[in-house]
């Protein structure tokens, strides 16, 4: 059964304290790995897409890499305004269009 | 702009009451998808659709139905015989393209009166 565990569940930063999410996976064969942001009461927002082990993506202060078993989602200097809940998820081969979702870990910055 | 438009952005159900759950994609996108969303819990899919007049069962169908007569809208019918219906209902498109991103809109909050 595919399974993608996100870790820690809540993480709370002092604004500037850089940290990583981790996303790790047990899956038959990897497509893609989704990261997501999610405000509340809203729906996720889409971030970066990670195909390929050795594979980073970086948008203004996060910074996404992959390997073969795992994920990170890596913030420098944090600002409250990155605060939110980051999903990740995985599609498989085989599955066509379809995403495992993780529980997601949901990140307080305060200033 | 394009995007995804869920309506309405909450609903409330009375017991035995079946309701319905509106999505409509104006990015020409041709496949959607349902999920639910619970405290704690990670997104669970409930119903997708990859082409027009056809549909799939995700994880946890029991007690929802979909149906799918145009590419842009994809409702979402949650029976009286979903026992426990209270959750956040996010609505999701992607392009035929099976490894672009999927897009969500900003859900529906359902409650049981």
């Amino acid at each position: 059964e595919d399974q993608v565990t996100q870790s820690p569940e809540a993480l709370r930063l002092q604004e500037g304290e850089s940290s990583s999410l981790n996303c790790s996976y047990t899956v038959s064969g990897l497509r893609g790995l989704f990261w997501y942001r999610q405000d509340p009461g809203k729906g996720p927002e889409f971030l970066f897409t990670l195909y390929s082990a050795g594979e980073e993506k970086e948008k203004e202060r996060l910074k996404a890499t992959l390997t073969k078993k795992e994920s990170f989602l890596h913030i420098t200097a944090p600002k409250p305004e990155d605060s939110a809940t980051y999903l990740c998820a995985v599609r498989v081969t085989g599955a066509n269009s379809k995403l495992t979702f993780g529980k997601g870990i949901t990140l307080s910055v305060r200033p | 702009d394009g995007g995804i438009t869920q309506s309405p952005k909450y609903l409330f159900r009375k017991e035995g009451q079946n309701v319905t759950l509106s999505c409509e994609q104006n990015l020409n996108h041709d496949a959607m998808y349902w999920y639910r969303q619970d405290p704690g819990q990670g997104l669970r899919l409930i119903y997708y659709s990859q082409i027009v007049n056809d549909f799939q069962k995700g994880d946890i169908a029991e007690g929802y139905s979909v149906s799918r007569e145009k590419k842009e809208s994809f409702p979402l019918t949650v029976t009286s015989a979903q026992k426990n219906p209270t959750a956040f209902y996010l609505c999701a498109s992607t392009p035929g393209q099976a490894d672009q991103p999927q897009h969500f809109g900003d859900g529906t909050r359902l409650s049981i009166l």
